[in-house]
């Protein structure tokens, strides 16, 4: 069974602030993807990596994905309100029959 | 936003009674999900499936079955609730563009309470 693992559980941090959340396994995913989940909203999928040592970036956050394909980062820059929220990894393989959430991250951005 | 659309959003219901949440798409995705979500448990597959009456079991099954017999409707049953089931329950369905990961769109979720 892949399992995912997400740190830090919480983060709360003032506006304007830098931070990067990881996303870590002892397996190998072909690709890995990141959610944004809002209170009483379903998650909703931010970005996906793909090739080993990949970077992506989306406005002020920046995603990426470690050479083996095991772990991931997202990092956000000067950090608003508005990205409040749980955030989720989640890894697959090629088949769609084994796709597994992380946790998840709770953050809270203070004004 | 991807079609997809849950029904009810909200439902009470009795312990020992049948229940059964539906998920509805307008996409015509292969593949569909459906997860539950508790505080500390994060997202937990149930069930899911990829065709029309091919389904097959996730890592919470037990006490839950579904069916799909169209491509656009994905049904999930509990078969006899209980106060363990009370949860947030949510649909999802992928496309599988091979080799570029399964990227899932989710539903805005079914909120159940077992009493």
């Amino acid at each position: 069974t892949q399992l995912l693992e997400q740190s830090p559980q919480f983060l709360s941090i003032q506006e304007g602030e830098n931070l990067t959340v990881y996303c870590n396994s002892s397996s190998v995913f072909s690709s890995l993807q990141w959610y944004r989940q809002e209170p009483g909203e379903g998650p909703v999928l931010l970005v996906t990596v793909v090739t080993g040592g990949e970077v992506k970036k989306l406005k002020r956050l920046t995603f990426q994905f470690g050479d083996a394909r095991k772990d991931s980062s997202l990092h956000i820059t000067a950090a608003q309100p508005g990205d409040t929220g749980l955030y989720l990894c989640a890894g697959s393989d090629n088949y769609g029959q084994n796709f597994v959430f992380g946790p998840g991250t709770r953050l809270s951005v203070l004004p | 936003d991807a079609g997809i659309t849950q029904s009810p959003r909200h439902k009470v219901t009795e312990t020992g009674t049948p229940v059964t949440l539906r998920c509805h798409q307008t996409e015509n995705h292969r593949y569909m999900y459906w997860y539950r979500q508790d505080p500390g448990h994060g997202l937990r597959l149930i069930h899911y499936s990829y065709g029309v009456k091919d389904t097959d079991k996730g890592e919470v099954s037990d006490g839950y079955s579904v069916s799909r017999s169209k491509t656009e409707d994905f049904l999930l049953t509990l078969e006899s609730a209980t106060s363990s089931q009370t949860s947030v329950y949510f649909c999802a369905i992928s496309a599988r563009p091979r080799g570029q990961g399964v990227e899932a769109f989710f539903g805005q979720g079914t909120r159940l309470t077992v009493v």
